[in-house]
């Protein structure tokens, strides 16, 4: 079981560029998040999806898309990135009901010059 | 939405202490609360958590307490150990089928030899 796992681990784009952030869990997991962490703003929930095909947005989702074609893969989706969405991403899993336990991946530092 | 309000921001205890971190959350349907830990560089992982039927928890050194009627609960770490410094967040959540977790703005725990 490698849990949750994100690539890549670190990147640097320049503005407006494009980029995806993968993320994959192997736990049959019906729930898959994204937060953003900033320094002093703890952790910001940007999309979720409560399964295959269902996404909504939360807390912070301007300049990201997501799509849940499978369970277990939630990638993230940057289109023209911006020097504000300097950020570490983190990916999260869940299986409501079950247990509400999220399981975090290790994370992607971005830099957006 | 809900709002988490997280306190102190940063705290520093002798090894043999005990740590207390307190939060607050602000909806009255949330009711389930859990507590992560993050080490420098890593993904959060939950420690403890606790549910809106049970007033207490404990796991070895941890425990959490929750009052609803006052919507706070707070962690508390007894006999403190260097391996205890990291990044505290805690987090409220409806976990009515998913688990759309609202996070505080974490306290950085700093456990001196």
């Amino acid at each position: 079981n490698a849990g949750v796992t994100q690539t890549p681990k670190f990147q640097v784009l320049k503005t407006g560029q494009s980029m995806t952030l993968q993320c994959a869990q192997d736990m049959n997991h019906e729930y898959m998040s994204w937060y953003r962490q900033d320094p002093g703003m703890g952790l910001r929930l940007i999309h979720y999806s409560v399964g295959a095909g269902i996404t909504d947005q939360g807390e912070v989702p301007n300049g990201y898309n997501v799509s849940r074609s499978t369970t277990e893969d939630f990638p993230l989706r940057l289109l023209s990135a911006a020097p504000s969405q300097t950020s570490v991403y983190f990916c999260a899993s869940s299986r409501p009901g079950l247990t509400d336990t999220q399981y975090f991946g290790p994370g992607t530092r971005l830099t957006v010059l | 939405g809900e709002n988490v309000e997280q306190h102190p921001s940063t705290l520093s205890v002798q090894e043999g202490d005990s740590a207390v971190i307190k939060c607050t959350y602000s909806d009255s349907a949330s009711n389930y609360f859990p507590w992560y830990k993050q080490e420098l560089g890593k993904g959060p992982q939950l420690i403890i958590d606790i549910r809106s039927n049970v007033g207490e928890k404990k796991d070895q050194r941890i425990a959490v307490t929750l009052n609803k009627t006052a919507k706070h609960f707070s962690l508390h770490i007894t006999e403190t150990q260097p391996e205890d410094s990291a990044v505290y967040f805690c987090a409220a959540s409806k976990a009515a089928g998913y688990s759309t977790l609202t996070f505080g703005k974490g306290t950085m725990l700093l456990v001196s030899p």
